[in-house]
């Protein structure tokens, strides 16, 4: 049973640039979560998305950012027109609903 | 979500059991308290959860107070491998719902 799974583990970019992260849940969790890690800082939740759904945005950044989970394929959380200070570890969470979130290994991003 | 309260960092002796405190005197009475940790700035994993029943699993034991304000995570048998900052978090065992991490007990095992 594999685990959560982000791709890419790391992401370079140039200032101004998009990232595109994306996050495949455990096999039959229908609810992602993205956390951020900035260097030095703890872990702070940004999005809880459920199958078609945002249900909770409140850690999310007013502007630039954006997340989605389509009824196919992986969660993706989208960085227009990054800035150094977006250079962190993303992080992604599943779960089945009422259990615990299980987190994939993350996403380095790196802005230059 | 009831606040965590947890010292800054711990060392414990490899091979001898590692016991973290954590402080939850706000909690009431649907919250469960978590404990996940955070190897080297590795993804967390999660380690064990509980409402007011002590649990154990293959990781770890936890043992809450019969008051529920303060719980302890157990590991029985510490290994380098260990080494990781630890968070305890309470919060209500419901369908879905983020995670709110403090700053978590820092614990060094050394050989």
């Amino acid at each position: 049973n594999a685990g959560v799974m982000q791709n890419p583990r790391h992401l370079v970019r140039r200032r101004g640039q998009e990232a595109r992260l994306r996050c495949s849940p455990m096999k039959g969790h229908s609810h992602v979560y993205w956390y951020r890690q900035l260097p030095e800082e703890g872990l702070k939740f940004m999005v809880y998305l459920q199958k078609e759904n945002i249900i909770d945005e409140s850690g999310m950044p007013k502007e630039r950012f954006s997340a989605e989970f389509p009824k196919e394929g992986p969660s993706i959380l989208r960085i227009q027109q990054v800035v150094r200070g977006d250079s962190a570890a993303y992080f992604c969470a599943s779960s089945p609903g009422d259990y615990p979130q299980f987190f994939g290994p993350g996403t380095r991003l790196t802005v230059l | 979500d009831a606040k965590t309260t947890q010292p800054t960092s711990m060392d414990c002796a490899e091979g001898r059991a590692a016991n973290l405190p954590c402080n939850h005197s706000t909690i009431s009475g649907n919250e469960y308290v978590y404990w996940y940790r955070q190897i080297h700035s590795q993804g967390p994993q999660y380690i064990i959860h509980g409402l007011k029943n002590n649990e154990t699993n293959e990781m770890a034991s936890l043992i809450i107070t019969e008051d529920r304000k303060s719980s302890t995570l157990i590991l029985p048998h510490a290994t380098l491998r260990d080494t990781a900052v630890y968070y305890c978090i309470v919060r209500v065992f419901y369908q879905g719902g983020k995670l709110i991490f403090g700053q978590g007990t820092e614990l060094s095992v050394k050989p």
